[in-house]
């Protein structure tokens, strides 16, 4: 089944504890990416990738790191977690980063930093 | 820079009624637009989409014209089910794209549907 999953679909931890969290599709897309979706606020794109070793910031990259050295595994890094990165977190792929294709979502990731 | 604006809600409905969520747009150029759709507890997923002016995308009886003239990308469907209860998130795409598919995306509108 084609599709893009995450893990853990749930998290709490502390403030500071270094965490990552995988993302990975099996569909041989090029592109990726990773929001947020906050209250009101919709989903903010956090970093994309276009290619393997090829990432760029989106919105709201301050506080996240990203890395794409395989294809198919874009994991999102946040080396010191503050309570404002408390979110619900998306993970996305495309074929190409072009304005034209659907871009295929994961289930979430719900952070809790306290 | 792009935005998209779209009704609040919730919008509370009851079964077979017609169903309106209002998305209007800034961007330049000529966007993609496309509409998601979030059920509960489960990532977005594509509903429709259009690519240029005029366009209509349809999917599962929901529609939605590309206007130009209003920046509008309207969703409508003619009887709503319960099943259609999710949130919807109007979101472009610009082009020329020099931004990655970068998505920009509305706050989400809410729909409950009653029996």
């Amino acid at each position: 089944e084609a599709q893009v999953t995450q893990n853990p679909r749930y998290l709490i931890t502390v403030t500071g504890k270094k965490l990552t969290v995988t993302c990975s599709q099996n569909m041989n897309h090029e592109y990726m990416s990773w929001y947020r979706q906050d209250p009101g606020l919709g989903l903010r794109q956090i970093y994309y990738s276009m290619n393997v070793e090829v990432t760029d910031k989106g919105d709201v990259p301050e506080g996240y790191k990203v890395s794409r050295k395989e294809k198919r595994n874009f994991p999102l890094i946040l080396e010191s977690p503050s309570p404002n990165q408390t979110s619900l977190y998306f993970c996305a792929s495309s074929l190409r980063g072009l304005a034209d294709n659907e871009q295929f979502f994961g289930p979430g990731t719900r952070l809790t930093v306290l | 820079g792009n935005s998209v604006t779209q009704m609040e809600g919730p919008v509370t409905l009851s079964e077979e009624a017609f169903l309106t969520i209002n998305c209007t747009y800034t961007a330049t150029g000529y966007p993609s637009l496309f509409w998601y759709v979030q059920y509960p507890g489960e990532g977005l997923q594509l509903l429709l989409k259009a690519t240029k002016a005029d366009d209509k995308g349809s999917n599962k009886g929901f529609e939605a014209t590309y206007r130009k003239e209003t920046t509008s990308f309207h969703l409508e469907k003619g009887s709503v089910q319960v099943s259609d209860s999710a949130v919807y998130f109007c979101a472009l795409s610009p082009r020329p794209n020099n931004a990655g598919n970068m998505l920009t995306f509305g706050g989400g509108t809410r729909l409950m549907v009653k029996p």
